[in-house]
């Protein structure tokens, strides 16, 4: 079983503050990461998708960043909304490998609960 | 756009009993998945399929069986509810050509008493 850690669990912000969290993934057998964003009684939605050790993607103001060297990834959120309030959730794809099949099999984190207070 | 939809959205059971979700997606994508979710526990994969006619076991498959007759949809039965089974469920697919993130369903809610 893939170890895919994030931190912290939960997190609470002021209206207006910067903030980031950490995933934590193997880094062996690197493939891809992927970042979700999961509203409260919604289905999780892809934010980002990395596969370039150094990699920074950026959609808004959140944006992403990736080294595979150490296995981990950060997510920052710039001038939090209440609307950010989700949880964020990241996912670790491997190499694909002969017990694996061709699947896109993802192993994710348990995620970081963001609530931005007004 | 429907993207992946699954069918019911809550159910309650009773031990022993049987029920099938259905997930539907109109993306043409090869692969999907079945997830549950429990609190502090994270999405964990129950069992997917790569294409029509094949499925394979996830991380937690025990008490639950899969069909893929077509490949739009993914069917996940549960022969016998056990108390255990209490989750929310997240059919899941993706394509086989891009790397690209998952689409979910909306989730079903079911609970075993």
């Amino acid at each position: 079983i893939l170890n895919v850690e994030q931190s912290p669990q939960s997190l609470h912000v002021q209206e207006g503050d910067s903030t980031n969290f950490t995933c934590s993934f193997p880094s062996s057998n690197f493939y891809a990461l992927h970042w979700y964003r999961w509203e409260t009684a919604k289905s999780p939605e892809a934010l980002f998708v990395m596969t370039l050790n150094g990699d920074e993607k950026k959609k808004g103001r959140i944006s992403a960043t990736l080294n595979t060297k150490e296995g981990y990834s950060y997510l920052y959120i710039k001038g939090s909304q209440p609307e950010d309030s989700a949880t964020y959730l990241c996912a670790f794809h491997p190499v694909r490998s002969i017990s694996s099949g061709s699947a896109r099999q993802l192993t994710f984190g348990s995620g970081t609960q963001l609530t931005v207070l007004p | 756009n429907a993207g992946v939809t699954q069918t019911p959205k809550f159910r309650v059971l009773k031990t022993g009993q049987s029920m099938t979700l259905l997930c539907a997606q109109d993306m043409n994508h090869e692969y999907m998945y079945w997830y549950r979710q429990d609190p502090g526990m994270g999405l964990r994969l129950i069992h997917y399929s790569v294409g029509e006619g094949t499925t394979a076991k996830g991380e937690v498959p025990d008490g639950y069986n899969v069909s893929r007759l077509k490949k739009q949809n993914f069917l996940l039965g549960l022969e016998s509810a056990a108390p255990s089974q209490t989750s929310v469920y997240f059919c899941a697919s993706s394509s086989s050509r891009r790397i690209i993130g998952y689409t979910f369903g909306s989730g079903t809610r079911l609970t075993v008493v």
